[in-house]
């Protein structure tokens, strides 16, 4: 049973950059959470994905924006990086968006920093 | 205020001790509630979801108290292997959910 995966693991961007992470979900999601973590702090949500579509919004900026496919995979793009955005980004899948009780399942992670 | 706020720690507990955790919410009309463990630059791992009956898995005990809107963990016994930070977790939403966790508290068991 294939658990949730993301790409890249590490990455480098410069300042001013663009970045896109991915995400597949666990076999059987079709939910796609992404979060930001950065160094001695909890997970902030930053968006959900639900039907290809943004179902819930944490308080972060447009430059954050997100994808959901098809196939329920996810991308979180982020547009004109700032060293503030150096963090590690988690993307968790559940099933259906709708029952809170559901439990969340996280990927591995995506080691961001920006220079 | 944050919307989920923990006991900052960290905690420094021999083996064998029991160590308690304590969790506040500020969304009252928040429906679901977890802890997570996290291992030191590895992903959250769920632990226990946490119901107002209260529940029980092995050493680890989690409650719920609604009215005061607060969540806490306890672990008995603890083991070296226990060391980890161990996360606060509250779901809230309609159509859609928004997870929303602590900043977490590291615990350090030494033998």
């Amino acid at each position: 049973d294939a658990g949730v995966t993301q790409s890249p693991t590490h990455l480098i961007k410069t300042r001013g950059q663009q970045v896109t992470l991915r995400c597949s979900p666990k076999s059987g999601h079709d939910t796609v959470s992404w979060y930001q973590q950065a160094l001695g702090q909890g997970p902030q949500f930053i968006f959900q994905y639900y039907e290809e579509e943004e179902r819930q919004r944490g308080n972060f900026p447009d430059r954050f924006s997100g994808h959901q496919f098809p196939n329920y995979s996810s991308e979180l793009n982020v547009n004109a990086l700032l060293l503030g955005d150096s963090a590690l980004y988690l993307c968790a899948s559940s099933l259906g968006p709708g029952t809170a009780g559901n439990t969340i399942y996280f990927g591995e992670g995506s080691w961001l920093t920006v220079v | 205020r944050k919307e989920v706020e923990q006991d900052p720690g960290p905690f420094n507990v021999p083996e064998g001790a029991t160590v308690a955790f304590n969790c506040t919410y500020s969304n009252s009309a928040s429906q679901s509630f977890f802890w997570y463990r996290q291992d030191c630059r590895k992903e959250p791992k769920l632990l226990m979801s946490v119901y107002s009956s209260g529940n029980e898995d092995g050493r680890f005990t989690a409650q719920l108290n609604r009215a005061s809107q607060y969540i806490s963990l306890l672990i008995r016994d603890s083991k070296l292997s226990d060391s980890a930070t161990y996360l606060c977790v509250v779901n809230s939403g309609v159509g859609g959910f928004k997870t929303i966790f602590g900043a977490g508290t590291r615990l350090f068991v030494k033998a």
